[in-house]
């Protein structure tokens, strides 16, 4: 079965400086795709950024990157420049197969909470 | 263009009283979903629709029941509410683009059950 796992329940870093949240992956299947969301205190989830498993480069969004480790299983997110607005939680999740037919599932990690010091 | 919104925001019942989550979607969205969420979890997928007129269990569907009343439209029917159901709700819904399907979550709806 698909599992989704943040080892770290909370993390913090310096405003300005870069941050690593790590997400590792278990699936039989050889395509699925990995997904971040950022979960602020408001409570809504934001899609940040999509990695598919068959993409050989890593995924960017501006200030965040997808540190994508096919053979480690692991889908890290990385958030370069930190701002004070990125304290939230965040979420990994992953796709099930098929990709892209409607209706697809996610199964979500347990979140990480990201405080940024000033 | 609202994307997608739930009502209410927050509800409080007792033990047994039934109740209809409302979800919306203005985005022309094929596919729609219901997640709950509880302290120190992430999302737990309750029900989906891939399209209008199916509807398919999730991870956790005991004690819901959902209607995909139209396109835009993704209820979520609690018919006898238990302590085990206080949660925070979520609504989303999905289009493909670029060869990958995202998911867009509404607000959340904060469900206590006493």
């Amino acid at each position: 079965a698909q599992k989704i796992t943040q080892t770290q329940p909370g993390m913090f870093v310096q405003e300005k400086e870069a941050v690593t949240l790590d997400c590792t992956y278990d699936t039989s299947d050889q395509s699925y795709g990995l997904f971040w969301y950022k979960q602020p205190s408001s409570g809504e989830m934001i899609f940040l950024i999509y990695q598919g498993s068959y993409d050989e480069q890593n995924a960017t969004e501006g200030r965040y990157s997808l540190n994508f480790q096919k053979a480690r299983k692991s889908a890290n997110l990385v958030i370069s420049a930190s701002q004070l607005g990125d304290s939230a939680m965040y979420f990994c999740a992953m796709r099930e197969p098929p990709l892209y037919n409607q209706g697809g599932k996610l199964i979500f990690g347990q979140g990480t909470e990201l405080s940024v010091k000033p | 263009n609202a994307g997608v919104t739930q009502t209410p925001k927050f509800q409080v019942l007792k033990t047994g009283q039934s109740m209809t989550l409302q979800c919306a979607q203005d985005m022309n969205h094929n596919s729609m979903y219901w997640y709950r969420q509880d302290p120190g979890m992430g999302l737990r997928l309750i029900y989906y629709s891939a399209s209008e007129g199916t509807t398919d269990k999730g991870e956790v569907p005991n004690g819901y029941n959902v209607s995909r009343l139209n396109k835009r439209e993704f209820s979520l029917r609690l018919e006898s509410a238990a302590p085990s159901q206080t949660s925070v709700y979520f609504c989303a819904s999905s289009e493909a683009s670029g060869g990958v399907e995202t998911q867009y979550f509404g607000p959340g709806t904060r469900l206590l059950v006493l």
